[in-house]
């Protein structure tokens, strides 16, 4: 099946600061890929629809300028988190829609503690 | 607008047990239907699928599911549970009518399972 990976799985880093997220599709070409925050004991939250060579998409009440999303190639998405404060802290999922029925992929997730 | 209910934050059965994960949709068409499983801090991972071809759809790691039309369901069930089977499941919605577009998964909020000794 179709493979997405992470990176990094594990992120801590210090208020104020930047933390980039890489998405990747291994072994298929994604056009199209979803940026999910997880809070613990809840379901997912799309943040944010990221198309490759265009704008990402952002839901409702989502910061475009606090997560930034680039979508450069194929198979490569990233999500940057700007100025990263402790509300920031959550599990991040990215993953990749591939086949023709919109079933997604996704990769393992990336837990972000902000100090 | 299409939605998805899981019926059940928290489902508690015995190891042997059946298994049974309630998912019913609402939609003006018939959609195309997934189940997912997400072990602790991992992502998220496809059971099965319904795309509109057999109506009991057989997942991995024994799970099936069967889509009922005139019940708007699609419950996840397993014959015996397995404590490995401890995780949080997640019943999603596509439509069909959207393939190839940015057209998002609904999800429902996902069903815990716990597995007793």
């Amino acid at each position: 099946g179709a493979v997405v990976s992470q990176h990094p799985s594990r992120v801590i880093c210090k208020s104020g600061t930047s933390v980039k997220i890489e998405c990747r599709s291994l072994d298929f070409q994604a056009t199209t890929m979803f940026w999910y925050r997880q809070f613990p004991k809840q379901s997912l939250m799309l943040m944010a629809t990221s198309n490759e060579g265009s704008k990402a998409t952002y839901e409702q009440g989502v910061e475009k300028d606090k997560f930034l999303i680039n979508h450069a190639s194929l198979t490569l998405s990233t999500l940057t988190v700007t100025s990263a404060h402790p509300e920031d802290s959550s599990f991040y999922i990215c993953s990749a829609r591939q086949g023709e029925h919109n079933e997604q992929f996704f990769g393992p997730g990336t837990r972000l503690t902000v100090l | 607008a299409q939605s998805v209910t899981q019926l059940g934050s928290h489902v508690s059965v015995s190891e042997g047990a059946l298994v049974l994960l309630r998912c019913n949709y609402s939609s003006s068409v018939p959609p195309y239907l997934f189940w997912y499983v997400q072990y602790p801090n991992q992502g998220l991972q496809l059971l099965l699928k319904y795309t509109s071809a057999a109506t009991l759809v057989k997942g991995i790691n024994g799970f099936e599911a069967e889509f009922k039309k005139s019940e708007t369901s699609f419950h996840l069930t397993k014959p015996s549970a397995h404590m490995s089977d401890a995780a949080e499941y997640f019943c999603a919605v596509s439509d069909p009518r959207r393939r190839g577009s940015n057209y998002q998964l609904i999800w429902g909020a996902g069903t815990k399972l716990i597995i007793k000794p």
